[in-house]
């Protein structure tokens, strides 16, 4: 399973666009990149997935280059409700999806 | 639509005793997975399950088991509880193996 590599915390202020680069060098050509967000005594909640170039949806936006060895979660205009822990996880869904999070980044957004 | 729902939310328990705990799908999800989250630390791989087999198991002792019921339900059994074992478990689901998860709120433990 590939092992990633996430920033452990980040600093925002509110209406700022925040950026998660997460790093996952030996990604294997079946897996999917996935974000979770989760806040305190609450389960992960499902952000966004990809496998390639972009993707958007009403919360996030993720970035993969080409080589797909990095990936970076992008989360426009926070507000304060979105302090949280990201996980970043990249896992092959023929393998049993058995996801491994990382430690997490700990975004706290500041007024 | 109900979410992933687990039993108990809390419980406390003494080292070395047993204990189960449940978990419901989203109606309709296959799979289900158990995690385990140390206060601090990222949710650990336990199991996953997929039409009632398992599919996977993560770096646990063999005091850690689970299965999956004809309705999708599942449990997750703990035997000869220690007090590392004290953690919030978390239970997802999803309709394929290969899908994202939908995790519940957890049950959080406490070995004294």
């Amino acid at each position: 399973l590939a092992k990633t590599t996430q920033p452990i915390s980040m600093d925002s202020y509110e209406g700022q666009e925040v950026n998660i680069t997460c790093s996952h060098n030996n990604i294997a050509t079946n897996d999917y990149i996935t974000w979770y967000q989760q806040f305190p005594s609450q389960g992960p909640r499902f952000i966004i997935q990809g496998y390639k170039t972009k993707v958007t949806n009403e919360v996030a936006s993720l970035f993969i280059p080409a080589d797909r060895k990095s990936s970076t979660l992008s989360l426009p205009r926070v507000s304060l409700s979105d302090t949280a822990v990201y996980y970043c996880l990249v896992g092959d869904g023929a393998a049993g999806n058995k996801l491994t999070f990382g430690g997490g980044t700990r975004v706290l957004v500041k007024p | 639509d109900a979410g992933v729902t687990q039993s108990p939310t809390h419980l406390i328990k003494t080292r070395g005793q047993h204990v189960t705990l449940r978990c419901s799908p989203i109606s309709g999800h296959k799979s289900v997975s158990w995690y385990q989250q140390v206060l601090g630390q990222g949710p650990q791989f336990i199991f996953q399950y997929y039409e009632k087999e398992e599919r996977g198991r993560g770096n646990f002792p063999d005091r850690f088991s689970a299965r999956q019921f004809p309705n999708y339900s599942s449990e997750l059994n703990v035997n000869a509880l220690l007090l590392g074992d004290s953690a919030l478990y978390l239970c997802a689901s999803s309709f394929y193996d290969s899908d994202a998860y939908t995790f519940g709120s957890g049950t959080r433990l406490t070995v004294v």
